[in-house]
């Protein structure tokens, strides 16, 4: 139990396009999501944390206008990354939960920016 | 800020060898601790969750220790396998599991 599916896996665009990366909890109901950036040899950083159907909140430094994130469901968060550029490339992980249960990791996405 | 630490960054052992990968954190006032493993490219599979009132959890061959107190966590791995080469992730968590800070984890490399 507990799987959270992410997509796409791998992501390869051009300067100036926006991506959508996928986050979904397949067997439960996730009151909150979270979305991580990793970089080559990095701790994961938190980005944001999202509750259903309400604003994301964004951590220090994070742009909110740049990372939109969108929790319509209790099974679906997605980001978007706007307008992006090759120092946006990284691999985005998203985790989900309920209540005050661990969260539960997506595979993650490599989003390059050529 | 939470701060997680994790020593040595990588390591190289021959099969059949024990692990021992440490992780160290700053702020003592934790919900709980995790490690994870990360395969090349890929996400985080759980291996271990120890709650702040407990000293360890095992499982299998993996045994991972908590002394809130002075701030450290161990995570042994015994007898060694080609299979256990990953990355090794620490991640401490705020109060409902919602703030993981997470180190930038041991790198190991097991030689057949």
């Amino acid at each position: 139990g507990a799987v959270v599916s992410q997509h796409p896996s791998r992501v390869i665009c051009k300067s100036g396009t926006s991506v959508k990366i996928e986050c979904r909890s397949l067997d439960f109901q996730a009151t909150t999501m979270f979305w991580y950036r990793q970089f080559p040899k990095q701790s994961l950083m938190l980005m944001a944390t999202s509750n259903e159907g309400s604003k994301a909140t964004y951590e220090q430094g994070v742009e909110k206008d740049k990372f939109l994130i969108n929790h319509a469901s209790l099974t679906l968060s997605t980001l978007t990354v706007t307008s992006a550029h090759p120092e946006d490339s990284s691999f985005y992980i998203c985790s989900a939960k309920t209540g005050d249960q661990p969260q539960h990791f997506g595979d993650g996405t490599r989003l390059s920016i050529l | 800020k939470q701060e997680v630490t994790q020593i040595p960054a990588a390591l190289s052992v021959p099969e059949g060898e024990n692990l021992v990968l440490n992780c160290s954190f700053t702020d003592s006032a934790i919900y709980n601790l995790q490690w994870f493993r990360q395969d090349p490219g890929k996400g985080l599979t759980s291996l271990l969750l120890i709650q702040s009132s407990q000293r360890e959890q095992t499982s299998g061959r993996l045994n991972a220790s908590l002394d809130k107190s002075s701030g450290r966590s161990t995570l042994y791995i015994a007898a060694s396998q080609p299979g256990d080469s990953a990355t090794y992730l620490c991640a401490v968590s705020a109060y409902g599991n919602n703030r993981l800070a997470f180190g930038k984890g041991n790198q190991v490399v097991v030689i057949p």
